[in-house]
């Protein structure tokens, strides 16, 4: 199994441009979670789908942030414009089941200039 | 999501045993209680889980306190490989609704060759 995969591993952009990043989760897997990992707030949360269907997206710091899943293999998360603060380690996540082990994908490293 | 404590980094030598420590005092009982870990660069992954008794893989085992207000994770005989962040999660089960994970700092280990 290839595990989640994400693209792209790295990117960098300049304040203002929109970004979106692609995450295909494990085959099978009907549950998808996006996080975000910065120094000052460590791992959070942005949202997760389930068969889907987004159920959580409290964690989207702003409007500027959006997330979608058109079908069970492949979900993007934009953001649109980008902020230097934005930048951070993007993963998405996948797991069988809302409540069971979540598999991390490498993560995408975004550099907003 | 309950809380929990952690030290905020702990050292070992390689090929001896290390127990990473996890308080939470306020779990409820319908948490379980389980640890992920990050390696440099890469994303999170599932190490183990458990409720109330103690629980082996081939990774790590995990000893739950009788009151289950604290737990211990246990790499028997750690490697280099081993060194990373390790993060002890409460996940509550109940309701079925569940979420992402909710991620604190973690216990950065360091192993000395």
């Amino acid at each position: 199994d290839a595990g989640v995969i994400q693209s792209p591993r790295h990117e960098v952009t300049e304040m203002g441009q929109e970004v979106t990043l692609r995450c295909k989760p494990i085959s099978g897997h009907n549950s998808l979670f996006w996080y975000r990992q910065t120094m000052m707030r460590g791992l959070e949360l942005l949202i997760y789908f389930n068969n889907n269907v987004p159920i959580d997206d409290s964690g989207m710091p702003e409007d500027r942030f959006s997330a979608k899943m058109p079908n069970a293999s492949f979900s993007t998360l934009k953001i649109q414009p980008s902020e230097p603060r934005d930048s951070a380690v993007y993963f998405c996540a996948s797991s069988f089941g809302q409540q069971e082990t979540q598999y991390f994908g490498p993560g995408t490293r975004l550099l907003v200039l | 999501d309950a809380k929990t404590t952690q030290p905020n980094s702990m050292e070992s030598n390689e090929e001896e045993p290390v127990h990473l420590p996890c308080n939470h005092s306020t779990i409820s009982g319908t948490d379980y209680i389980h640890w992920y870990r990050q390696l440099p660069s890469q994303g999170p992954e599932y190490v183990i889980h458990g409720l109330t008794s103690n629980v082996n893989n081939r990774m790590a085992s995990l000893a739950i306190a009788e009151d289950r207000k604290s737990s211990t994770l246990i790499l028997h005989r750690a490697t280099l490989r081993d060194a990373a962040v390790y993060y002890c999660i409460l996940r509550d089960t109940a309701g079925g609704g569940a979420d992402g994970l909710t991620f604190g700092k973690g216990t950065h280990l360091i192993i000395q060759p």
